[in-house]
């Protein structure tokens, strides 16, 4: 029982280049959310999805593009990294309801901008 | 969004209950209550949820104050691996679901 997984665990990009978070979650959840969290910081969340072709924009969306092609994957796009991108993001899904199903998450990508 | 107010660190002795405390004056009638925890290195991980009622689980429980305006998660005997930030959240299910996380509070057991 996978849940939810992030690749890559780590990676280290230079201020101007591109790279795209993979997420997957194999619990055929409808909500997906990609959050990210600063050194001592708690989560802010950057973009959500409530089903596939459906998204929209979180708390702190500048700088980041998503898709939503299929129930199962949530990419993150980030098209021009700057410095102020380095953080730990994560994936997470939980079922359509009102309100009471939990969240699960990804472990995580640790992403350096230098 | 629904803010929720907690204090940023809290001490614990190991072996005893821990009471962490969590304001949400603004909360509406729809909204659901939620607590995570993120041990040190992790993705957070689901601790318990409620609406109204009190709620218990392996885990621990959840004591809502009646007029929903604050609530308190209680681990009933605090363990070294229970050390954690622990973040209280509305489900904001009629605004899209939305889960918005604050600053946490931030527990330390003391051996």
């Amino acid at each position: 029982n996978a849940g939810v997984t992030q690749t890559p665990k780590f990676r280290i990009l230079k201020i101007g280049q591109s790279m795209t978070l993979q997420c997957t979650q194999d619990m055929n959840h409808n909500y997906m959310y990609w959050y990210r969290q600063d050194p001592g910081m708690g989560l802010k969340l950057i973009y959500y999805s409530v089903g596939a072709g459906i998204t929209d924009k979180g708390e702190v969306p500048n700088g980041y593009n998503v898709s939503r092609s299929t129930t199962e994957d949530f990419p993150l796009r980030l098209e021009l990294a700057a410095p102020s991108q380095t953080s730990v993001y994560f994936c997470a899904s939980s079922y359509r309801d009102r309100g009471g199903s939990p969240l699960h998450f990804g472990n995580g990508t640790r992403l350096t901008v230098t | 969004d629904a803010k929720t107010t907690q204090p940023n660190s809290m001490e614990s002795n190991e072996e005893e209950p821990v009471h962490l405390p969590c304001n949400h004056s603004t909360i509406s009638g729809t909204d659901y209550i939620h607590w995570y925890r993120q041990l040190p290195s992790q993705g957070p991980e689901y601790v318990i949820h409620g609406l109204t009622s009190n709620v218990n689980n392996r885990m621990a429980s959840l004591a809502i104050a009646e007029d929903r305006k604050s609530s308190t998660l209680i681990l009933h005997r605090a363990t070294l691996r229970d050390a954690a930030v622990y973040y209280c959240i509305l489900r904001e299910w009629n605004t899209g679901n939305q889960f918005y996380f604050g600053t946490g509070t931030s527990l330390t057991v003391i051996p």
